[in-house]
């Protein structure tokens, strides 16, 4: 597509409950990033893919994050266990080359309650 | 670690005058790329306008353009007649050639258009 989709636009979850979120590129784009924008505003990177291959995944607590792309179907960003910290909006965002411009797409927005 | 500061967390303008948005940043790296980024209440981000580093002339889109300074690692944001629809968070953030691709965002600054 012509658009970064992101689904869903919000979600709600208790502490301890799983969260999948996903991300479907611009058609012909390689490089996948995602972030995490907390409630003071700033940006966290989380993990960068390069088609199906992890290429940063410098920013993710390893512990209950994890993040997959595979041929053929949207990213997808996942939190087991999520705690109240996890409240944030995440967003995805793709580029055709690696230090091209990253367009961004709506976001999900996660609380955990 | 390279950093991007904005030392302005609110500024206001008036709507058709021109406000300038600073940005400074600090890295050892002498090849990146520079972005802002306008974040309305939607919350979705839009590319403002995109500096490569090698490129000594300052980029311009319409009314938004950049002021450059490489030694000084200072990437301001100037808006010129400004209007209502450019009230929103502008993000500053840096590429660097080695850092495999991500974005380091600033702090951010909120600009409000008075009518």
């Amino acid at each position: 597509g012509e658009e970064v989709a992101q689904t869903p636009k919000h979600l709600v979850r208790g502490e301890g409950q799983k969260a999948k979120l996903y991300c479907a590129p611009i058609k012909g784009h390689s490089y996948v990033f995602w972030y995490q924008q907390v409630l003071k505003n700033e940006f966290k990177f989380l993990i960068s893919f390069q088609n199906e291959n992890v290429f940063d995944e410098t920013g993710m607590p390893k512990e209950r994050f994890s993040a997959k792309c595979l041929p053929n179907s949207p990213c997808s960003l996942e939190i087991q266990a999520t705690k109240l910290e996890d409240s944030a909006v995440y967003f995805c965002a793709s580029s055709r080359y690696v230090q091209e411009t990253q367009y961004f797409g709506p976001g999900t927005r996660l609380l955990v309650l | 670690a390279q950093t991007v500061t904005q030392s302005q967390p609110e500024m206001s303008v008036q709507e058709a005058e021109t406000v300038t948005l600073s940005c400074t940043y600090d890295t050892s790296e002498s090849d990146y790329y520079l972005f802002w980024y306008k974040q309305p209440p939607s919350r979705q981000m839009i590319l403002v306008i995109r500096q490569e580093a090698y490129k000594q002339q300052n980029a311009t889109e319409n009314r938004f353009s950049v002021n450059f300074q490489k030694a000084a690692k200072s990437f301001s944001l100037k808006i010129s007649d400004s209007q209502l629809g450019d009230a929103a968070m502008y993000f500053c953030a840096y590429c660097g050639s080695s850092n495999t691709g991500k974005l380091i965002f600033g702090q951010g600054t909120t600009l409000q258009v008075k009518p």
